[in-house]
This record gives C-alpha cells, structure tokens and sequence, in this order.
C-alpha cells in the first residue's frame, strides 16, 4: 500500500516551453502532497506544500508564477513547470501524505527528470 | 528553526562491514524522526522511523534510536551488502509545523564486494 506515482519519469522540453508533472496517490486518498526539488548530489528542497482543494504554501524563495501546483482531487496534484529554462532543469519529486497524526508519513513518488534544452 | 546535520559521505565500505551515519538535529518542538533511502535515479523510500524518545527503529537490519538528550538519531547496520549503496537522508517533522519533513544533506554509501 501507500504507492505514489509520477509521470512522466523523465521529460526533454526546450527552453520557454512549459511542463506538466503529475502526482497520484494510487491506493489513499492524499489530503497533503508536496513538492520538492533536488539537485544533482544534493538534498531534497520542499518547494510547497498543497492542501486538495486550496491554494498550494510555497516555500520562502519560491515563485509561484512559475511553479504552478493544483491538487484537484484527492489522489492528484499536478506542478506546472512555466516558461521552463535551463537553470529549472532538476529532479522534481512529490510526496503524499493522508495522516495527521503523530509520526505521520510522507510517501514518494519515484520522481521526475526535467532537462531544459 | 528546525534543522537536521549529517556526516558527509562518501562512505565507502566493504561487503559485510558495520555502518554508521550520524545524524543530529535542532527543533523546536517535539519532532518524529526519520531514515530515508534513495537509491539512483529513484524517489525516496522510508526505511526506519521513530516517534518518541527512546524509540527504536527498525527495518532491513538498519537500526536508529531516538536520543532525546544527545539530539540524535544515528543509523546502523552490522553487516552491509553490495545493495546497501544508496544516499540515506535523514530527516525530521513536526506537527504543530505542518509535518512538512527537514532533511540533512544525504550520505552516500557506496559499499564494495
């Protein structure tokens, strides 16, 4: 149980192009997923965090123009990369959680790699 | 604010040698401790949690206990293999913040036959 996914796993756009990644949670219902990017030999950095049905929190430093995120549902959010260049290529990696509980878990999807030509 | 050290890699080791990667935080509030692993090209995967103070946790013979007086949460493993080669991140969340997780840096482990 608890399986997140992503697609695509890996995506090629030119400079000024947008990209859309998806997130499901496959077998829960995610009321929280979240956003983060990393970069190569790096830690992860959350970029924001999405409530289904509200506004996505982004992270101090952020821009929300141009990362757009929409969790529509219970089981998807998506993150819009816009006018995507080469300095946004990285790995982007969602998380989903369904717990507000003490020791919650975040379960991740196996993440996407964007390369911006 | 919330923040979570661990020692640099890489860490290289022979097949069946111990493993050890420390790991301490700083929180304020009472934070849920976490391993994760990343092996390449992949997402993230838990490997062992734990929720309070003296807790132990436990998962494919990795073992971390929550120490609340040293601030730490370190990961061991008696006997590592070939497939134990990944970057292992740990990580902390706290409730009254959201449970968004505070990462450290990530450690690799490349472990030779």
């Amino acid at each position: 149980g608890a399986v997140v996914s992503q697609h695509p796993s890996r995506v090629i756009c030119k400079s000024g192009t947008s990209v859309k990644i998806e997130c499901r949670s496959l077998d829960f219902q995610a009321t929280t997923m979240f956003w983060y990017r990393q970069f190569p030999k790096q830690s992860l950095m959350l970029m924001a965090t999405s409530n289904e049905g509200s506004k996505a929190t982004y992270e101090q430093g952020v821009e929300k123009d141009k990362f757009l995120i929409n969790h529509a549902s219970l089981t998807l959010s998506t993150l819009t990369v816009t006018s995507a260049h080469p300095e946004d290529s990285s790995f982007y990696i969602c998380s989903a959680s369904s717990v507000a509980g003490e020791g919650y878990e975040q379960y991740f999807g196996p993440g996407t790699r964007l390369t911006v030509t | 604010g919330n923040s979570v050290t661990q020692m640099e890699g890489p860490v290289t080791l022979s097949e069946e040698a111990f493993l050890t990667i420390n790991c301490t935080y700083t929180a304020t509030g009472y934070p849920s401790l976490f391993w994760y692993v990343q092996y390449p090209g992949e997402g993230l995967q838990l490997l062992l949690k734990a929720t309070k103070a003296d807790d132990k946790g436990s998962n494919k013979g990795f073992e971390a206990t929550y120490r609340k007086e040293t601030t730490s949460f370190h990961l061991e493993k008696g006997s590592v293999q070939v497939s134990d080669s990944a970057v292992y991140f740990c990580a902390l969340s706290i409730k009254a913040a959201g449970n968004k997780l505070t990462f450290g840096g990530g450690t690799r482990v490349l472990v030779k036959p």
